[in-house]
Parts: C-alpha cells; sequence; structure tokens
C-alpha cells in the first residue's frame, strides 16, 4: 500500500461515454500526477498540479480534463476518447519542493476504450 | 530536453544468476536518476535514486546502481536474483533544480524475467 488509491481498477468505456477516473492521496503530500502508461512505450506525463495548481500540461489532447480540488484527490476527466487512449493511467504524488525526489504511485486504472 | 534509453525490452534469467539491466540518458545539464519497479498489477516503486554523494547506490532487497557520469549511463545490477524480483523496471531522470514539482522522464522499461 503506497497512500495513493485509484479508482475504478479497470474501465471499459465506448467512445461516446464520459467518465472519470479518480485518486486520493493520504500522504499529505503537495503535488500530483497524471501519466498514461502504454504497451511498449515509456511512461507519459499527461499533467502535473502544485498546490492545486496545475504547472504542467504536456500536450494533452482536450478530451482528457484534470481536476484538482483540492491537494489529496485528483480526477482525470474523460470524453469522447478513441481507441489509442486504451492504457494504464497512473496517479502519483510527491512532497515538492523538499529535496526528496520520490514520486508514490498508485496502482492505476486500467482503461480499454471500444 | 532529456531522454532515457533502456536498451532491453526483456531480460529472461535463471533464478540465482546474476543481471544487469542497462540504463543511458542524455541531458545537457545534471539530472538525478532514479530507478523503479513496477510488480504485476501495480503502481510504480522506487527501488533507489543516485541525487549526489557515492556514485553506487544500493536498495534494501540486493540491487545497486553505479551512476557513470562520463558514459551517461545507470544500469541496474542484482548478483543473484530471486522469482520474486520478476518486474517491469523503469530508468528515469529528472533535472536537477527544475524547480517545484517532480517532473520525470521515464525510459521504456525492461521485463525481467526470472526463471527457475
Amino acid at each position: 500500500e503506497t497512500g495513493v488509491t485509484q479508482t475504478p481498477r479497470h474501465l471499459v468505456m465506448g467512445m461516446t461515454n464520459k467518465k472519470s477516473l479518480k485518486c486520493e492521496q493520504h500522504l499529505g503530500h503537495n503535488a500530483m500526477y497524471w501519466y498514461k502508461q502504454s504497451a511498449k512505450k515509456p511512461l507519459e506525463l499527461m499533467f502535473v498540479y502544485n498546490f492545486k495548481e496545475q504547472t504542467e500540461n504536456n500536450s494533452v489532447p482536450s478530451r482528457f480534463s484534470p481536476e484538482c480540488p483540492n491537494s489529496s484527490h485528483l480526477f482525470l476527466h474523460l470524453h469522447t476518447l478513441q481507441p489509442e487512449d486504451s492504457a494504464l493511467y497512473l496517479c502519483a504524488s510527491s512532497q515538492a519542493g523538499t529535496g526528496n525526489e520520490k514520486l508514490f504511485f498508485g496502482s492505476g486504472t486500467q482503461l480499454s476504450v471500444l | 530536453a532529456q531522454s532515457v534509453t533502456q536498451l532491453d525490452s526483456q531480460v529472461p534469467v535463471f533464478e540465482e544468476a546474476p543481471v544487469e539491466l542497462r540504463c543511458n540518458y542524455s541531458s545537457s545539464v545534471s539530472v538525478y536518476l532514479f530507478w523503479y519497479v513496477q510488480y504485476p498489477n501495480q503502481g510504480l516503486q522506487l527501488l533507489l535514486k543516485y541525487l549526489s554523494g557515492s556514485t553506487l547506490v544500493e536498495s534494501i532487497n540486493g540491487f545497486e546502481a553505479e551512476f557513470n557520469k562520463s558514459q551517461t549511463s545507470f544500469h541496474l545490477r542484482k548478483p543473484s536474483v530471486h522469482i520474486s524480483d520478476t518486474a517491469e523496471y523503469f530508468c528515469a531522470v529528472k533535472v536537477m533544480f527544475e524547480g517545484v514539482g517532480n517532473m520525470l522522464t521515464f525510459g521504456g522499461g525492461t521485463r525481467l524475467m526470472v526463471k527457475p
């Protein structure tokens, strides 16, 4: 148990659906991240939030919409996805600015877009 | 921009044999270096890291990695692997003093498959 919880663990959705991925961290961290893990590709950083403010949007299509209502929760809202968006979506958190450069990852949401 | 290359996508090895997982990086500035491990159906976990000081770093489960600045490498080694080491291993870099936030650049991963 890393202290970062993601729900759901698995999600199957059609291209016209709207769904949300949820991430919650119980570590008191001030930074949260969304990563995309696709088969045979390096992990891709999607979004970074520091102190609830988005500081990085790594050229992610607008069909992915992040939300960070507080420092403990992070959402990824999905709409009109494409089959190529099928991947494992990982949430992570860290205590930014302390020099402890360690990311804590959740177990991920395995997303399949039909 | 920095990049990370893990030369082997899969490494099969027999139990109790030694293993080396290769990682090379490119960056125009100084970086921190990391190895993360991902066990089946789990997220990534930090295995070890190099921030400064001794170029040889060790983890609690017998892995070690050596930072070689001249070769821009950070290879991961273990003298004797166990079945439980079967996992995906990711090398990552972070630019020093990048500011607030911990934005890592990951390699493509190496799947270590330990056979009995």
